[in-house]
């Protein structure tokens, strides 16, 4: 099974200020499809996971631009230009290259 | 608007069984794989299960294999997840999830329900 590991584990950022956070895959996550089977997920505090991210780079419908995602192969990142309140939480990723999808340990972002 | 609600969640005895539902709306069902997730209390996300759009296709995690069946009924826009045998380790919140596609797993995830709680309890 493909494993998934995310760093840093928790994170406290100030308004404004930019967040990032990895995400490494223990196999490639490139499909001979030429798609890279990357998806990054916000949980709010209290809410099911919303999806962010999809294959790598791709915000998905109503997700602000601050949020970005890049990478490829087995290394990745996404990053949030200015962080508000609001995204707060905490943010995982996952590869569905292979069954079973596996995620990461979840990273928890908090407002200083 | 999507809507993924799940019911069916519980207390339930080590060894015992649940049937979960989710009751879809908001999109042509039968165009998109579907999946349950489980989250134990304070803890990630694990994949349990995921089913194929016309329900030909069929998988399940290790930890599940041969205790727990996914099922789907497309003229009633519902998926199911019956649980057999079930363990302490088995309690989490599970959400009823959508696939990007007609498959399950492989096109990424895109709408969550709120989740049904299944606690595993002696």
């Amino acid at each position: 099974d493909i494993v998934m590991t995310q760093t840093p584990l928790s994170l406290s950022v100030t308004p404004g200020q930019p967040a990032s956070i990895s995400c490494k895959s223990s196999q490639s996550l490139l499909h001979s499809d030429g798609k890279t089977y990357l998806y990054w997920y916000l949980q709010k505090p209290g809410q099911p996971p919303q999806l962010l991210i999809y294959e790598v780079s791709n915000r998905f419908s109503g997700v602000p631009d601050r949020f970005s995602g890049s990478g490829s192969g087995t290394d990745f990142t996404l990053k949030i230009s200015r962080v508000e309140a609001e995204d707060v939480g905490i943010y995982y990723c996952m590869q569905c290259i292979q069954l079973p999808p596996a995620f990461g340990q979840g990273t928890k972002v908090e407002i200083k | 608007e999507v809507q993924l609600v799940e019911s069916g969640g519980g207390v339930v005895r080590p060894g015992g069984s649940l049937r979960l539902s989710c009751a879809a709306s908001g999109f042509t069902f039968d165009d998109y794989g579907m999946n349950w997730v489980r989250q134990a209390p304070g803890k990630g996300l694990e994949w349990v299960s995921g089913i194929n759009w016309n329900g030909d296709s069929i998988g399940y995690a290790d930890s599940v294999k041969g205790r727990f069946t996914i099922s789907r009924d497309n003229a009633k826009n519902s998926l199911y997840l019956q649980m057999n045998s079930l363990r302490v380790e088995d309690t989490a919140l599970y959400h009823c999830v959508r696939s990007g596609g007609y498959s399950y797993g492989g096109d990424g995830f895109d709408y969550w329900g709120q989740g049904t709680l299944v606690t595993v309890s002696s």
